[in-house]
């Protein structure tokens, strides 16, 4: 069971905006800034947005972040067919002192 | 460009230890921290501690405390994952990532931002 809870799967055709929530409580996502990291199939997980809603260089605008109180949230738009992987969010937790992730979402474009 | 080349995959009997290496290049590899992450077949991201090059530093996660071992030789900028007493709980990919967090009380502050590529620890008697 994962700290941090995140849905199982999303899915959007290409063009479309889906959104990923991760939901967690006061000793992370409310304390401390919310990671993405996007992990295609078979490779190393990528930091995709830090610091709630930063890209760093070279990921496209279309991926967006943002955080209220306990919850971060993920927005891809304009979906593409390559945007299909795994997406996990991640933060720091202060009562577990250490990193804490969600449990994943797996992105299916149909 | 920062790259993290990690050591082969690993096969081990239960109850045998395992050591990764992480290889740093194209960065000053004590001006930033690395930690391990792994991930079980079919499972999602799991911490596992953190090391300092720059001090030598560590901070583990409370499920792998006692078990694990994290180093690093700044003469070959190389970070090392040791993991004791395995059990088949612990195959899994295990991922070494840059942390820009120095210093313990920054690592609240960051995130990952270079990952290595892998490496597939099996346990299997």
């Amino acid at each position: 069971q994962s700290v941090l809870t995140q849905p199982p799967s999303a899915s959007g055709t290409p063009g479309e905006r889906v959104t990923i929530s991760c939901s967690g409580s006061y000793s992370n996502i409310e304390t401390n800034a919310a990671h993405w990291y996007q992990q295609l199939p078979g490779t190393a997980p990528k930091l995709l947005i830090y610091s709630n809603n930063h890209r760093p260089s070279g990921v496209p605008d279309r991926f967006s972040g943002s955080k209220s109180a306990t919850s971060a949230s993920l927005a891809i738009s304009g979906l593409q067919s390559d945007d299909e992987a795994e997406y996990y969010c991640a933060a720091w937790d202060v009562s577990l002192n250490g990193w804490v992730f969600g449990g994943g979402t797996k992105l299916t474009v149909l | 460009q920062v790259q993290l080349v990690q050591s082969g995959g690993e096969v081990k009997k239960p109850g045998a230890s395992v050591k990764v290496s992480c290889k740093a290049s194209g960065y000053t590899f004590t001006s930033y921290g690395i930690s391990w992450v792994r991930q079980a077949p079919g499972q999602g991201l799991e911490w596992m501690g953190w090391i300092s090059p720059y001090h030598g530093y560590t901070n583990y996660a409370q499920r792998v405390q006692g078990r694990v071992s994290m180093t690093t030789d700044t003469s070959t900028d190389t970070a090392y994952l040791e993991l004791r007493s395995l059990t088949s709980d612990d195959s899994a990919v295990y991922y070494c990532a840059r942390d820009p967090a120095r210093d313990r009380f920054q690592m609240p502050l960051y995130y990952f931002d270079y990952w290595g590529q892998g490496t597939l620890v099996t346990v299997s008697s």
